[in-house]
């Protein structure tokens, strides 16, 4: 079946870093969806792209439709507290269901 | 505005045992689905409907089923519980037929099979 791999599988930042995550899949997608998760809740829809080369923001957030459409990229920049939980990206596949990445972690140092 | 409820928030079940997991929702969206969340993995597709009257298996059917009398309530069943489905379990909605439309989610219901 169709692979997401979501990276890093955690992040350990300092408040104010920027942040970087990414997803890879080994064939086409022609959606990609980001998503957060806060403990005890389900997922939030924060960004979605549909289109190759596409380049989203949702204030701090940014998200990119790679080019070769296997690809997508997370950005926030300048870190606050509020933004730990766990980031999933989600891609439509060849048979239109969403493919669900593992999620990365996003943890602030104190 | 509730969105969409999920009910019970836990549950812990012995082996054997059986139970539903019940998703009502108000934003009147035909398109249902369950979902569960195993540690480090990515959600996976149980069930789905795309409107009353109508369901279709998943990515992961086995030892569930489903019925969707009406638009608003989309129940989970588990007939005989076993410990491979100790999981979180999501229920999630949207409005239109896309899979890649945005989902809204329910706060999960964490299930605990002993």
């Amino acid at each position: 079946g169709q692979q997401l791999n979501q990276s890093p599988q955690s992040m350990f930042i300092q408040e104010g870093e920027d942040v970087s995550m990414n997803c890879t899949s080994s064939s086409i997608f022609n959606t990609w969806l980001w998503y957060k998760q806060d403990p005890g809740e389900g997922p939030v829809l924060l960004i979605a792209l549909y289109k190759a080369g596409e380049l989203t923001s949702n204030g701090r957030l940014t998200a990119q439709f790679g080019i070769t459409r296997k690809d997508s990229f997370l950005n926030i920049s300048a870190s606050i507290p509020s933004d730990v939980g766990i980031y999933f990206c989600a891609g439509r596949g060849s048979n239109y269901q969403l493919i669900w990445g593992a999620g990365t972690k996003l943890i602030i140092k104190p | 505005n509730a969105g969409v409820t999920q009910t019970p928030k836990f549950r812990i079940l012995k082996i054997g045992q059986s139970m539903t997991l019940q998703c009502a929702q108000d934003m009147n969206h035909n398109y249902m689905y369950w979902y569960r969340q195993d540690p480090g993995m990515g959600l996976k597709l149980i069930y789905y409907s795309v409107g009353a009257g109508i369901t279709d298996k998943g990515e992961v059917p086995n030892g569930y089923n489903v019925s969707r009398s009406t638009t608003e309530d989309f129940p989970l069943r588990l007939e005989l519980a076993a410990p491979s489905q100790t999981s979180v379990y999501f229920c999630a909605t949207t409005g239109t037929g896309i899979w890649g439309s945005p989902l809204h989610f329910g706060n999960g219901t964490r299930l605990t099979v002993t």
